[in-house]
């Protein structure tokens, strides 16, 4: 299957742990990459590879990846960590690249 | 400091063609993939397909074949996607990106209107 599939949403209080999947066959083979988004803005790479963060990027963000499933995990969920998050990998069957549908946190 | 500056806003009507222009500054043009990334009003984003200059290779998934066109301009440092057969469904956000598996640095995003 092509698919990534996330869930919806997501909440969690203020400091927190949030944790969001992202399953597919193909992440059995590839890793995802994990994207923030806040409204109006680009996305912004938060994770890479085995659990890789870009410069800038704070350690509270974390991944993992278990059998068909990876995993973002914000460890201590701050305000500023509302945000549409994406995850991304290859199909299994083309090598093409394709997101998941997304997943809003929601910090309470 | 590395950015991709993206091409401004675009209105089209229903079968013509966009260009989106996407110019790196401040690295190494060749040595990269940019991919290009769209988002519809409301929705998730969409990979749409890259361009490596170095190997002068593209890919971009099924549902765009026969429409989509990736070039770059290594001279200008500046990579372009044409649409052409825009439908309504074309309006989106469209982004450039610096990569492949890992999309590490975004455009500002050129915003594409398909409108009678």
């Amino acid at each position: 299957s092509s698919e990534l599939t996330q869930d919806p949403a997501v909440s969690a209080a203020l400091g927190q742990t949030v944790r969001i999947t992202c399953q597919g066959d193909s992440l059995r083979t590839y890793y995802v990459s994990w994207y923030q988004q806040k409204p109006g803005q680009a996305p912004v790479l938060v994770i890479y590879g085995e659990n890789n963060r870009p410069s800038g990027i704070p350690d509270r963000f974390s991944g993992s990846r278990s059998g068909n499933t990876a995993s973002l995990t914000i460890t201590g969920a701050q305000s500023e960590d509302e945000a549409d998050y994406y995850c991304h990998s290859r199909d299994s069957s083309t090598k093409l690249y394709v997101f998941g549908p997304g997943t809003t946190v929601t910090v309470l | 400091q590395v950015q991709l500056v993206q091409s401004g806003a675009e209105v089209k009507k229903p079968g013509s063609s966009v260009r989106v222009s996407c110019k790196t500054s401040g690295d190494t043009f060749s040595s990269y993939t940019i991919s290009w990334v769209r988002q519809a009003p409301g929705q998730g984003l969409e990979w749409m397909g890259g361009i490596t200059p170095f190997f002068d290779t593209t890919n971009y998934p099924q549902k765009f074949q026969g429409r989509i066109t990736f070039t770059t301009d290594e001279s200008t440092n500046t990579a372009y996607m044409d649409l052409s057969g825009l439908r309504p469904e074309d309006t989106a956000v469209y982004y450039c990106a610096r990569g492949a598996d890992a999309f590490h640095l975004w455009g500002q995003g050129t915003v594409v209107t398909v409108s009678s």
